[in-house]
Protein backbone atom coordinates (compact mmCIF):
# COMPACT_ATOMS: atom_id res chain seq x y z
CA UNK A 1 0.00 0.00 0.00
CA UNK A 2 2.36 2.68 -1.48
CA UNK A 3 -0.09 5.89 -0.77
CA UNK A 4 1.46 8.48 -2.42
CA UNK A 5 5.60 8.35 -3.75
CA UNK A 6 7.62 11.30 -4.60
CA UNK A 7 11.15 10.88 -7.10
CA UNK A 8 13.40 11.65 -6.40
CA UNK A 9 14.29 11.76 -2.47
CA UNK A 10 17.03 14.36 -3.33
CA UNK A 11 18.49 16.80 -5.75
CA UNK A 12 20.80 18.89 -6.25
CA UNK A 13 20.86 21.58 -9.24
CA UNK A 14 23.05 24.39 -10.25
CA UNK A 15 21.66 27.51 -11.02
CA UNK A 16 19.65 27.59 -14.15
CA UNK A 17 19.17 23.99 -14.75
CA UNK A 18 15.74 22.08 -15.03
CA UNK A 19 14.60 19.66 -13.63
CA UNK A 20 11.09 17.71 -12.84
CA UNK A 21 9.36 16.20 -9.53
CA UNK A 22 7.58 12.87 -10.28
CA UNK A 23 4.83 12.50 -7.48
CA UNK A 24 2.11 9.17 -8.18
CA UNK A 25 -0.87 8.36 -5.70
CA UNK A 26 -2.39 4.71 -5.45
CA UNK A 27 -5.78 6.05 -3.55
CA UNK A 28 -7.63 6.58 -6.49
CA UNK A 29 -8.28 10.28 -5.48
CA UNK A 30 -9.06 13.03 -7.53
CA UNK A 31 -7.67 15.93 -6.07
CA UNK A 32 -3.62 16.41 -5.78
CA UNK A 33 -1.41 19.37 -4.76
CA UNK A 34 2.92 20.71 -4.51
CA UNK A 35 3.69 22.10 -1.68
CA UNK A 36 7.13 23.67 -0.23
CA UNK A 37 8.29 23.85 3.06
CA UNK A 38 11.32 26.37 4.38
CA UNK A 39 12.24 26.88 7.84
CA UNK A 40 9.62 28.60 9.40
CA UNK A 41 7.34 28.94 6.67
CA UNK A 42 5.46 26.02 7.43
CA UNK A 43 3.92 24.88 4.05
CA UNK A 44 3.15 27.09 0.96
CA UNK A 45 0.79 26.11 -1.91
CA UNK A 46 2.71 25.98 -5.30
CA UNK A 47 -0.14 24.22 -7.96
CA UNK A 48 -2.97 22.05 -7.24
CA UNK A 49 -5.12 20.07 -9.28
CA UNK A 50 -8.92 19.83 -8.45
CA UNK A 51 -9.49 16.86 -10.73
CA UNK A 52 -7.90 15.28 -13.64
CA UNK A 53 -7.38 17.94 -16.75
CA UNK A 54 -7.40 20.81 -14.35
CA UNK A 55 -4.40 22.82 -12.37
CA UNK A 56 -4.45 25.93 -10.60
CA UNK A 57 -2.02 28.20 -8.80
CA UNK A 58 -1.64 28.24 -5.14
CA UNK A 59 0.17 30.80 -3.13
CA UNK A 60 3.49 30.80 -4.56
CA UNK A 61 3.41 29.65 -8.35
CA UNK A 62 6.59 31.50 -9.66
CA UNK A 63 8.82 29.60 -11.63
CA UNK A 64 6.88 26.37 -11.72
CA UNK A 65 4.92 24.48 -13.73
CA UNK A 66 2.93 21.31 -13.44
CA UNK A 67 0.96 18.79 -15.44
CA UNK A 68 -1.48 16.48 -14.52
CA UNK A 69 -0.55 13.13 -16.35
CA UNK A 70 -4.08 11.04 -15.50
CA UNK A 71 -5.57 10.46 -12.62
CA UNK A 72 -2.44 8.83 -10.53
CA UNK A 73 0.08 11.43 -11.42
CA UNK A 74 1.01 15.04 -11.03
CA UNK A 75 4.52 16.43 -11.87
CA UNK A 76 6.20 19.60 -10.80
CA UNK A 77 8.69 21.34 -13.15
CA UNK A 78 11.27 24.00 -12.50
CA UNK A 79 12.69 25.65 -15.99
CA UNK A 80 15.50 27.33 -14.87
CA UNK A 81 15.93 26.24 -11.07
CA UNK A 82 17.27 29.64 -8.84
CA UNK A 83 18.63 29.36 -5.24
CA UNK A 84 15.41 30.67 -3.85
CA UNK A 85 13.51 26.95 -4.92
CA UNK A 86 15.96 25.33 -2.50
CA UNK A 87 13.24 23.38 -0.18
CA UNK A 88 11.77 21.01 0.85
CA UNK A 89 8.78 19.98 -1.95
CA UNK A 90 6.10 17.87 -0.73
CA UNK A 91 3.35 15.92 -3.12
CA UNK A 92 0.00 15.38 -1.28
CA UNK A 93 -3.53 14.09 -2.79
CA UNK A 94 -7.49 13.99 -1.49
CA UNK A 95 -10.45 12.27 -2.23
CA UNK A 96 -13.40 15.14 -2.13
CA UNK A 97 -15.46 16.97 0.56
CA UNK A 98 -13.06 17.58 3.74
CA UNK A 99 -11.15 15.08 3.28
CA UNK A 100 -7.73 14.38 4.31
CA UNK A 101 -4.18 15.36 2.81
CA UNK A 102 -2.33 12.09 2.40
CA UNK A 103 0.97 13.11 1.75
CA UNK A 104 4.51 11.80 0.23
CA UNK A 105 7.97 11.87 2.32
CA UNK A 106 8.90 14.50 0.11
CA UNK A 107 12.10 15.78 -2.35
CA UNK A 108 14.60 17.75 -0.79
CA UNK A 109 16.04 20.06 -3.67
CA UNK A 110 19.30 22.05 -2.77
CA UNK A 111 20.02 24.67 -5.84
CA UNK A 112 23.56 26.15 -5.87
CA UNK B 1 2.16 35.98 2.55
CA UNK B 2 1.02 33.31 5.01
CA UNK B 3 -2.67 33.36 5.10
CA UNK B 4 -2.84 31.47 8.40
CA UNK B 5 -0.67 32.58 11.16
CA UNK B 6 0.50 30.23 14.13
CA UNK B 7 1.25 31.40 17.71
CA UNK B 8 3.57 30.42 18.90
CA UNK B 9 6.27 29.30 16.75
CA UNK B 10 8.43 27.49 19.50
CA UNK B 11 7.64 26.10 22.52
CA UNK B 12 8.97 23.83 24.66
CA UNK B 13 7.43 22.52 28.01
CA UNK B 14 8.20 20.11 30.81
CA UNK B 15 6.09 16.79 30.95
CA UNK B 16 2.71 17.29 32.02
CA UNK B 17 2.27 20.68 31.62
CA UNK B 18 -0.43 22.35 29.73
CA UNK B 19 -0.41 23.87 26.35
CA UNK B 20 -2.21 25.90 23.51
CA UNK B 21 -1.66 26.62 20.40
CA UNK B 22 -3.74 29.18 18.13
CA UNK B 23 -4.26 29.49 14.20
CA UNK B 24 -5.41 32.82 13.12
CA UNK B 25 -6.90 33.92 10.05
CA UNK B 26 -8.25 37.23 8.23
CA UNK B 27 -10.13 34.60 5.73
CA UNK B 28 -12.90 32.80 6.06
CA UNK B 29 -12.83 28.81 5.91
CA UNK B 30 -15.29 25.97 4.66
CA UNK B 31 -13.18 23.54 7.24
CA UNK B 32 -9.98 23.58 8.89
CA UNK B 33 -7.76 20.80 10.00
CA UNK B 34 -4.84 20.28 12.22
CA UNK B 35 -1.72 18.20 11.09
CA UNK B 36 1.38 16.66 13.03
CA UNK B 37 4.94 16.27 10.90
CA UNK B 38 7.80 14.04 12.51
CA UNK B 39 10.90 14.75 10.57
CA UNK B 40 11.70 13.46 7.42
CA UNK B 41 7.91 12.75 7.02
CA UNK B 42 5.01 14.47 5.52
CA UNK B 43 2.37 16.03 8.12
CA UNK B 44 -0.22 13.38 8.92
CA UNK B 45 -3.94 14.75 9.90
CA UNK B 46 -5.25 14.89 13.68
CA UNK B 47 -8.07 16.60 12.95
CA UNK B 48 -10.99 18.04 10.55
CA UNK B 49 -13.49 20.94 12.43
CA UNK B 50 -16.06 21.93 9.52
CA UNK B 51 -18.47 24.24 12.02
CA UNK B 52 -18.08 27.50 13.57
CA UNK B 53 -17.62 26.89 17.35
CA UNK B 54 -17.28 22.92 16.81
CA UNK B 55 -14.91 20.98 20.00
CA UNK B 56 -13.26 18.42 19.29
CA UNK B 57 -11.23 15.74 21.73
CA UNK B 58 -8.94 13.56 20.39
CA UNK B 59 -7.37 11.69 23.92
CA UNK B 60 -5.46 14.61 25.74
CA UNK B 61 -5.58 17.11 22.70
CA UNK B 62 -9.08 19.24 22.34
CA UNK B 63 -9.88 21.45 19.20
CA UNK B 64 -11.86 24.05 18.78
CA UNK B 65 -12.97 25.95 15.32
CA UNK B 66 -13.42 29.62 15.79
CA UNK B 67 -17.76 30.71 15.44
CA UNK B 68 -16.91 32.89 12.46
CA UNK B 69 -14.52 29.86 11.27
CA UNK B 70 -11.49 32.12 10.80
CA UNK B 71 -9.73 30.93 13.69
CA UNK B 72 -8.74 27.49 15.39
CA UNK B 73 -6.68 26.42 18.59
CA UNK B 74 -5.20 23.05 19.85
CA UNK B 75 -4.91 22.23 23.80
CA UNK B 76 -2.77 19.94 24.53
CA UNK B 77 -3.62 18.60 28.74
CA UNK B 78 -0.63 16.91 30.42
CA UNK B 79 1.97 16.79 27.21
CA UNK B 80 4.18 13.66 26.92
CA UNK B 81 7.58 13.57 25.16
CA UNK B 82 5.57 11.50 22.50
CA UNK B 83 3.78 14.78 21.68
CA UNK B 84 6.78 16.56 20.47
CA UNK B 85 6.85 17.41 16.67
CA UNK B 86 5.67 19.96 14.17
CA UNK B 87 1.54 21.17 14.78
CA UNK B 88 0.18 22.79 11.45
CA UNK B 89 -3.57 24.10 10.85
CA UNK B 90 -4.82 24.07 7.37
CA UNK B 91 -7.51 26.17 6.45
CA UNK B 92 -9.68 24.98 3.33
CA UNK B 93 -11.11 27.94 0.81
CA UNK B 94 -14.05 26.27 -1.06
CA UNK B 95 -14.04 22.66 -1.74
CA UNK B 96 -10.02 22.07 -2.88
CA UNK B 97 -7.65 25.13 -1.97
CA UNK B 98 -6.03 23.99 1.31
CA UNK B 99 -3.82 26.67 3.16
CA UNK B 100 -1.16 25.70 5.69
CA UNK B 101 0.06 27.66 8.74
CA UNK B 102 3.30 28.37 9.73
CA UNK B 103 3.46 25.86 12.14
CA UNK B 104 4.68 25.66 16.21
CA UNK B 105 7.13 23.37 16.97
CA UNK B 106 6.40 21.88 20.14
CA UNK B 107 9.33 19.98 22.52
CA UNK B 108 8.00 18.15 25.52
CA UNK B 109 10.96 17.40 27.81
CA UNK B 110 10.83 14.49 30.20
Amino acid sequence: NAGVTQTPKFQVLKTGQSMTLQCAQDMNHNSMYWYRQDPGMGLRLIYYSASEGTTDKGEVPNGYNVSRLNKREFSLRLESAAPSQTSVYFCASTGQGYSPLHFGNGTRLTVT
Amino acid sequence: TQLLEQSPQFLSIQEGENLTVYCNSSSVFSSLQWYRQEPGEGPVLLVTVVTGGEVKKLKRLTFQFGDARKDSSLHITAAQPGDTGLYLCAGVEGTYKYIFGTGTRLKVLA
